[in-house]
């Protein structure tokens, strides 16, 4: 079954201070796997894209890791902000048409 | 630039009601997408449009049904409102195949009684 886990499926941190978001998945055939964040009340965008060749990406204080072989990817946020306090969601590829959807982790961020 | 845009972004129904909720796109995408949000679960797919004049179910149709009126328009009905039908739905359209971009719009709030 293609299956996206992710954890924690919540998490509070302090402004200033720095977290990992972990996604496992069973998904195959792997095409790519995108981290998408989603502000409360507001539809998910896109922070990176990760392919099957590719172990870092990062975009700004967003760093995203994969390990293939062991089918897991990680969100690091450094020097958390408040505006960083979000849904954030792993999503797998096997076609352009074939996506799936983790249940997405909360981070909440606290001056 | 609009992206994609969804109508309405919230709507109470009556159990057996119908709506439609409509969604447009401008960014010349091929493909697009309704999916619905529960608290707890991953966006599923409910139907998706590959391109213009076709369409096809994803993991969750029943109870659904949609139309792609251009390239532009993804339409999603629910004959038969219920309960089980409450939900925030997201439409999204597809931006260059290979690497699988998603854009959201920004989400319709859906209420049955």
């Amino acid at each position: 079954k293609n299956q996206v886990e992710q954890s924690p499926q919540s998490l509070i941190i302090l402004e200033g201070k720095n977290c990992t978001l972990q996604c496992n998945y069973t998904v195959s055939p792997f095409s790519n796997l995108r981290w998408y964040k989603q502000d409360t009340g507001r539809g998910p965008v896109s922070l990176t894209i990760m392919t099957f060749s590719e172990n870092t990406k990062s975009n700004g204080r967003y760093t995203a890791t994969l390990d293939a072989d062991t089918k897991q990817s990680s969100l690091h946020i450094t020097a958390s902000q408040l505006s960083d306090s979000a849904s954030y969601i792993c999503v797998v590829s096997r076609t352009p048409y074939k996506l799936s959807f983790g249940a997405g982790t909360t981070v909440t961020v606290r001056a | 630039n609009a992206g994609v845009t969804q109508t309405p972004k919230f709507q109470v129904l009556k159990t057996g009601q119908s709506m439609t909720l409509q969604c447009a796109q401008d960014m010349n995408h091929n493909s697009m997408y309704w999916y619905r949000q529960d608290p707890g679960m991953g966006l599923r797919l409910i139907y998706y449009s590959a391109s213009e004049g076709t369409t096809d179910k994803g993991e969750v149709p029943n109870g659904y049904n949609v139309s792609r009126l251009n390239k532009r328009e993804f339409s999603l009905r629910l004959e038969s409102a219920a309960p089980s039908q409450t939900s925030v739905y997201f439409c999204a359209s597809l931006a260059i195949v290979n690497t699988g971009e998603l854009f959201f719009g920004e989400g319709s709030r859906l209420t049955v009684l």
